[in-house]
């Protein structure tokens, strides 16, 4: 119950295109949900994140749509940058399960020029 | 705001050597502080969890014995590998939160045991 699912595992974009990366959840606890970008190297960066009472969020190029009927919620980036190539972790988290962050298997994103 | 810096950011030590890495958050006070591990193309695994003062909480199938955590105040965690070995190798991660949702993480350390 606690498993964040993720997908696609990674993903090839145009420059230019949109990258859609899928995520679902079971814990009904969960009441919060964060994106984080995470280049080579490097500790995971937040990139945008979003509580349940909202349908969308969205923060320049990077958008959240969250469907909290289904349990499930996906990370939209428009104009698609070679810059935006990093792993994207998707994670979950609630107040009642110590402070933990739930994350996602991770999608490894590519977008070739 | 809401800095964390972890340090060092490359370490290689020999097999049966300790190792410490530290987690400090710079513009804040952390409540508390995690520490993962991530192994190549998969995604961060937590290890445990650290309030100030108090011992850590392991998950399960960790090493207390092996992955000694200290936080020793609000702005300070430290992660001893003791004893490492080859397999002890991988990228540590740790990350702060001063409360609220706000978790930030560090820049990781890639840990090499030879």
């Amino acid at each position: 119950q606690q498993q964040v699912k993720q997908s696609p595992q990674s993903l090839i974009v145009q420059k230019g295109g949109i990258s859609i990366i899928n995520c679902a959840y079971e814990n009904t606890a969960f009441d919060y949900f964060p994106w984080y970008q995470q280049f080579p190297g490097k500790g995971p960066a937040l990139l945008i994140a979003i509580r349940p009472d909202v349908s969308e969020k969205k923060e320049g190029r990077f958008t959240i749509s969250f469907n909290k009927s289904a349990k499930q919620f996906s990370l939209h980036i428009m104009d698609s940058q070679p810059g935006d190539s990093a792993t994207y972790f998707c994670a979950a988290l609630s107040k009642t399960s110590y402070d933990k962050v739930i994350f996602g298997p991770g999608t490894s994103l590519s977008v070739i020029p | 705001g809401a800095v964390v810096s972890q340090h060092p950011s490359r370490v290689i030590c020999k097999s049966g050597t300790s190792v410490k890495i530290e987690c400090r958050s710079l513009d804040f006070q952390a409540t508390t502080m995690f520490w993962y591990r991530q192994f190549p193309k998969q995604s961060l695994m937590l290890m445990a969890t650290s309030n100030e003062g108090s011992k850590a909480t392991y998950e399960q199938g960790v090493e207390k014995d092996k992955f000694l955590i200290n936080h020793a105040s609000l702005t300070l965690s430290t992660l001893t590998v003791t004893s490492a070995h080859p397999e002890d190798s991988s990228f540590y991660i740790c990350s702060a939160t001063r409360g609220g949702w706000g978790y930030t993480f560090g820049s990781g350390t890639r840990l090499t045991v030879v």
